[in-house]
Parts: structure tokens; C-alpha cells; sequence
């Protein structure tokens, strides 16, 4: 079935690193996705992966794929207070254009 | 160059009366879908637009439908409103059809009383 789930919260200190995780249960998945979402606001999307690639880098942030555990991270290298918000990890499967979300991971830094 | 954009930006509807929402998609892109999203809660996929035509529907109603103009632009109408269908309706644009990039606007914010 279609099911995506995070944890709610995660609080790090400026300047730490930050991982968000997000497990989901359908093998079909083709592309894994984290988007940003700060309060009163749409969603932006941070990063994607293919489904056959193990991980994916762009600048701070650090995506990792164990498709042996339906398994995927988000790492926020050198966390920033402008980080603070709700990370939501989201899936697509095959032959399907809709986004599956989860309940989203509320990151909060601390000064 | 202009992202995605919605139209109105908040909204307040009695129970039974109808409600049509509008997005525009960012430049350059042909495809539009449309999310529910409730307090707390991740976004619930209603529907996809493409080439004029609803092409994916998600677990919603009869009373959500919605429309797609030949400048790629787009309508959500919702009919016989409940209470529950108060939440933020984000809009969402693809650069084609067979994109799996999703880039979404801000939202209309629709309550219900």
C-alpha cells in the first residue's frame, strides 16, 4: 500500500548537522523527494532521487537511499536558523504522476 | 521569472456553497495538479491537468473537479462545501507531461464555517 511516514519533530543546534528520516512501504517507488515547508507558506522542492541511486548531493544537503529498507534521509549539513520549518519526504510509483507525502518532520534550530 | 501563482490568497465559504480556486503555472510548463492540504497533515493529491484533460484523480469526491485553459492555466472547483473541506490548496506545475518535478505555489487558504 501507498504509505510514507516521518518522525514530527527534530530539534538541532546552529551550526550542527541535521538528519530527517522517512521510511516508505511500496517497492515501486520511482522517485523520492523532500520538499520545505516554512509556516503560511506552499511547499519548496529541495531535492530528488531516482530510485535506483544510492545518494545525491547538492551543496548542504546530503540525500541517502536504502532501498533494501525503503529507507531515505535528508542530511542538512551546518544547520542554519533559517532551516527551521517542516521537512515533508514524498514519493512517486510507477506509471503514477501523484505525490505521496508524509505527515512532514517539523525542524526546529536552536540559536 | 514568475513561479507558480494562486489566486485569492485566503478565503471563507458557508457549508453548501461552492468555491472555485485558480493557478497559474510557472513559466514554461504545461502540467498542473492540484493538493489538499489539512492542518498537521502532509498534502493528499486531488488531480493532475494535462493537455486540457484530467489525466490522474486521487480519492476525492465527485465535487472536486477542475478545469485547465489552453494557456496551461487552471480552476479547482469544489461544490457543496463542508466543514472539512477547510485546509490550504496548493497547485502544483510540471515542465511536461512526463516531468516527475513538481514545483507548487503558495496555497489559498479555504475555511469553511
Amino acid at each position: 500500500g501507498e504509505d510514507v511516514e516521518q518522525s514530527l519533530f527534530l530539534s538541532v543546534r546552529e551550526g550542527d548537522s541535521s538528519v530527517i528520516n522517512c521510511t516508505y512501504t511500496d517497492s515501486s517507488s520511482t522517485y523520492l523527494y523532500w520538499y520545505k515547508q516554512e509556516p503560511g507558506a506552499g511547499l519548496q522542492l529541495l531535492t530528488y532521487i531516482f530510485s535506483n541511486m544510492d545518494m545525491k548531493q547538492d551543496q548542504r544537503l546530503t540525500v541517502l537511499l536504502n532501498k533494501k529498507d525503503k529507507h531515505l534521509s535528508l542530511r542538512i549539513a551546518d544547520t542554519q536558523t533559517g532551516d527551521s520549518a517542516i521537512y515533508f519526504c514524498a514519493e512517486t510509483m510507477d506509471s503514477s504522476y501523484k505525490l505521496i507525502f508524509g505527515s512532514g518532520t517539523r525542524l526546529l534550530v536552536r540559536p | 521569472d514568475a513561479g507558480v501563482t494562486q489566486s485569492p490568497t485566503h478565503l471563507i465559504k458557508t457549508r453548501g456553497q461552492q468555491v472555485t480556486l485558480r493557478c497559474s503555472p510557472k513559466s514554461g510548463h504545461d502540467t498542473v495538479s492540484w493538493y489538499q492540504q489539512a492542518l498537521g497533515q502532509g498534502p493528499q493529491f486531488i488531480f493532475q491537468y494535462y493537455e486540457e484533460e484530467e489525466r490522474q484523480r486521487g480519492n476525492f469526491p465527485d465535487r472536486f473537479s477542475g478545469h485547465q485553459f489552453p494557456n496551461y492555466s487552471s480552476e479547482l472547483n469544489v461544490n457543496a462545501l463542508l466543514l472539512g473541506d477547510s485546509a490550504l490548496y496548493l497547485c502544483a506545475s510540471s515542465p511536461t507531461g512526463d516531468s516527475y518535478e513538481q514545483y507548487f505555489g503558495p496555497g489559498t487558504r479555504l475555511t469553511v464555517t
